[in-house]
């Protein structure tokens, strides 16, 4: 089945402590992207991937890197987590940039509290 | 004017009765358009493109409006399944030729809420 799996899907943490959630896609598509989720804020970028070893600052990359090393994965690294970042994250891919032709798909989301 | 707009709802809609909204943009050299429905607490998933001249998928018809800078949605004979939040999604040029995803902007949403 052709899917966006992202993992943790909860996941509760304390300020400062290191995390990463998981993102990979079977799909073989060439962009991937992360967004959070804020109620009252929509759905907001933080990073994109068009290629393998190609990212890109999104809206709100600030305490966040990625990385893409491999076509499937787009892990999302927090390496000093606060309580502005507690939130709900996407993960999303599409074949290549986004258009009529390429949707983007996403996963079924991360529950991230930092306290 | 925030680049793209949507009333939050929530709309409260009886059952069978037909539900219409808009999203406006504000970038003029928007390129594509699209509507997504998400879920409570579910992933967006998408709806429909939005084609210039206007295409329909079942009960549901898109429009797009370039000289007013506006994307409707409709929902006919609405079902108590289209409870959901609906995303306006607008796709601007980015730096990659061809658009790019880093001009994608996502609205805010529309709450609709069918009753039955």
């Amino acid at each position: 089945e052709a899917q966006v799996t992202q993992n943790p899907r909860y996941l509760i943490t304390v300020t400062g402590k290191k995390l990463t959630v998981t993102c990979s896609q079977n799909m073989n598509h060439e962009y991937m992207s992360w967004y959070r989720q804020d109620p009252g804020l929509g759905l907001r970028q933080i990073y994109y991937s068009m290629n393998v070893e190609v990212t890109d600052k999104g809206d709100v990359p600030e305490g966040y890197k990625v990385s893409r090393k491999e076509k499937r994965n787009f892990p999302l690294i927090l390496e000093s987590p606060s309580p502005n970042q507690t939130s709900l994250y996407f993960c999303a891919s599409s074949r290549s940039g986004y258009s009529y032709d390429s949707p983007l798909h996403f996963g079924n989301g991360t529950r991230l509290t930092v306290t | 004017r925030k680049e793209v707009e949507q009333d939050p709802g929530p709309f409260n809609v009886p059952e069978g009765a037909t539900v219409a909204f808009n999203c406006t943009y504000s970038n003029s050299a928007s390129q594509s358009f699209f509507w997504y429905r998400q879920d409570c607490r579910k992933e967006p998933k998408l709806l429909m493109s939005v084609y210039s001249s206007g295409n329909e998928d079942g009960r549901f018809t898109a429009q797009l409006n370039r000289a007013s800078q506006y994307i409707s949605l409709l929902i006919r004979d609405s079902k108590l399944s289209d409870s959901a939040t609906y995303l306006c999604v607008v796709n601007t040029k980015g730096r990659y030729s061809g658009g790019g995803a880093d001009g994608l902007t996502f609205g805010k949403g529309t709450h609709l809420i069918i009753q039955p």
